[in-house]
């Protein structure tokens, strides 16, 4: 009940095109859903994040996508360049409990943007 | 804001010596932080949780007495990776968490620390 499961493992995209990557979780009571960013060698970077009150946040090029119904929640990526190319994770937690919110990661998935 | 730093970037280390990686939150006061292991084209794993001033909760099948894990300031974690052995060999990474706000759900990692034991 504490998996988050994060699909696909790898996806290869053409610059300017869009990318998705879809995770899933069990656990209602998550109420934290960050998305993070991580290069080759090099710690997760904080992209995007939402809570369930809100069907869809963005920022600049990247979007979060919630359906809470189905608790599903997805990371869209606009006009993707090479730069983009990372492995990226999605998250849960349960932003309620008090010092510090364990993180339940996905399996990751690593994006390719072609020239 | 925000900023987590560790140090060092790469260590290596001879078989059945200890190396100590610490993990500093720059610009918060970080009253939680977490300490992961990553091998590679893998996820994080969770290894543990120390609150400042406490005792660190390990997750289930990671040894305590081989990594012990120091929080003694608001501000630094350690994590010491005893008697390493060439298994150890890992990239590890740590995470901290505030005291108000968005810092306190939120987890800022640092850049990671490369151990090779050889």
């Amino acid at each position: 009940q504490q998996q988050v499961k994060q699909s696909p493992q790898s996806l290869i995209v053409q610059k300017g095109g869009i990318s998705i990557i879809n995770c899933a979780y069990e656990n209602t009571a998550f109420d934290y859903f960050p998305w993070y960013q991580q290069f080759p060698g090099k710690g997760p970077a904080l992209l995007i994040a939402i809570r369930p009150d809100v069907s869809e946040k963005k920022e600049g090029r990247f979007t979060i996508s919630f359906n809470k119904s189905a608790k599903q929640f997805s990371l869209h990526i606009m006009d993707s360049q090479p730069g983009d190319s990372a492995t990226y994770f999605c998250a849960a937690s349960m932003s309620w409990r008090t010092s510090g919110s364990r993180l339940t990661f996905g399996e990751g998935t690593q994006l390719t943007v072609n020239p | 804001g925000a900023v987590v730093s560790q140090h060092p970037s790469w260590v290596i280390c001879k078989s059945g010596t200890s190396v100590k990686i610490e993990c500093r939150s720059l610009d918060f006061q970080a009253t939680t932080m977490f300490w992961y292991r990553q091998f590679p084209k893998q996820s994080l794993m969770l290894m543990a949780t120390s609150n400042e001033g406490s005792k660190a909760t390990y997750e289930q099948g990671v040894e305590k007495d081989k990594f012990l894990i120091n929080h003694a300031s608001l501000t630094l974690s350690t994590l010491t990776v005893t008697s390493a052995h060439p298994e150890d060999s890992s990239f590890y990474i740590c995470s901290a968490s505030g005291t108000s706000g968005y810092l306190s759900y939120e987890q800022y990692f640092g850049p990671g620390t490369r151990l090779t034991v050889t």
